[in-house]
């Protein structure tokens, strides 16, 4: 099983000031044959589900405010919010979909500082 | 718009059996490849089922937790995805949700509540 690995386990982060998340993969989950990633990321806020922010390792879902953006490839990744609001307080996890299991990462809680 | 829209989850006693569905609408089932994931109480994500699509020849997977005991299928006809839970164990208790795999956008339900429990 691939093993999804986030740090830190939390953050505290200014207002308006930038937000870094990370996410290691126990083995490459990048695809040779496509050149993708298969790494997504989401966001979740208390009773809530969780909602998609990128798949691809780096496309942005739909709807999905431009401060947030993905990076990395092979084994390892990074969710950055450029400018941090108020609502974006939540948990965020990383999966892979390379291959089954589809495998989280343990969450990161991002708070304000 | 791509909707799910969980239902099926209620209390049960250990040993017990619980169907879960999951109803479609925006997109076809089985042209995608679905899962179920879990969330126990104040716990992350744990994903427990994927269901391939018409191409992948429906192929099925399944965590080590919940391997021969939970069964995922779909009805085409009614665009439902489906988790046949068997031997219910307290830790199974969570909420339930059905995802699309994120191959060019998502989709996740609001979740299902099941309780096991004597």
């Amino acid at each position: 099983d691939i093993v999804m690995t986030q740090s830190p386990d939390s953050l505290a982060v200014s207002l308006g000031e930038r937000a870094t998340i990370n996410c290691k993969s126990s083995q490459s989950i990048l695809y040779r044959s496509n050149s993708k990633n298969y790494l997504a990321w989401y966001q979740q806020k208390p009773g809530q589900p969780p909602k998609l922010l990128i798949y691809w390792a780096s496309d942005r879902e739909s709807g999905v405010p431009d401060r947030f953006s993905g990076s990395g490839s092979g084994t390892d990744f990074t969710l950055t919010i450029s400018s941090l609001q108020a609502e974006d307080v939540a948990l965020y996890y990383c999966q892979q979909y390379y291959s089954p299991p589809y495998t989280f990462g343990q969450g990161t809680k991002l708070e304000i500082k | 718009e791509v909707q799910l829209e969980e239902s099926g989850g209620d209390l049960v006693q250990p040993g017990g059996s619980l169907r879960l569905s999951c109803a479609a609408s925006g997109f076809t089932v089985s042209a995608h490849y679905m899962n179920w994931v879990r969330q126990a109480p104040g716990k992350g994500l744990e994903w427990i089922s994927l269901i391939y699509n018409d191409a992948g020849g429906g192929t099925t997977f399944y965590a080590d937790s919940v391997k021969g005991r939970f069964t995922i299928s779909r009805d085409t006809s009614k665009n439902t995805l489906f988790l046949q839970m068997n031997s219910l164990r307290p830790e199974d208790t969570a909420m339930y949700y059905c995802a699309r795999t994120p191959y060019g956008g998502g989709g996740w339900g609001q979740g299902t509540l099941v309780t096991v429990s004597s």
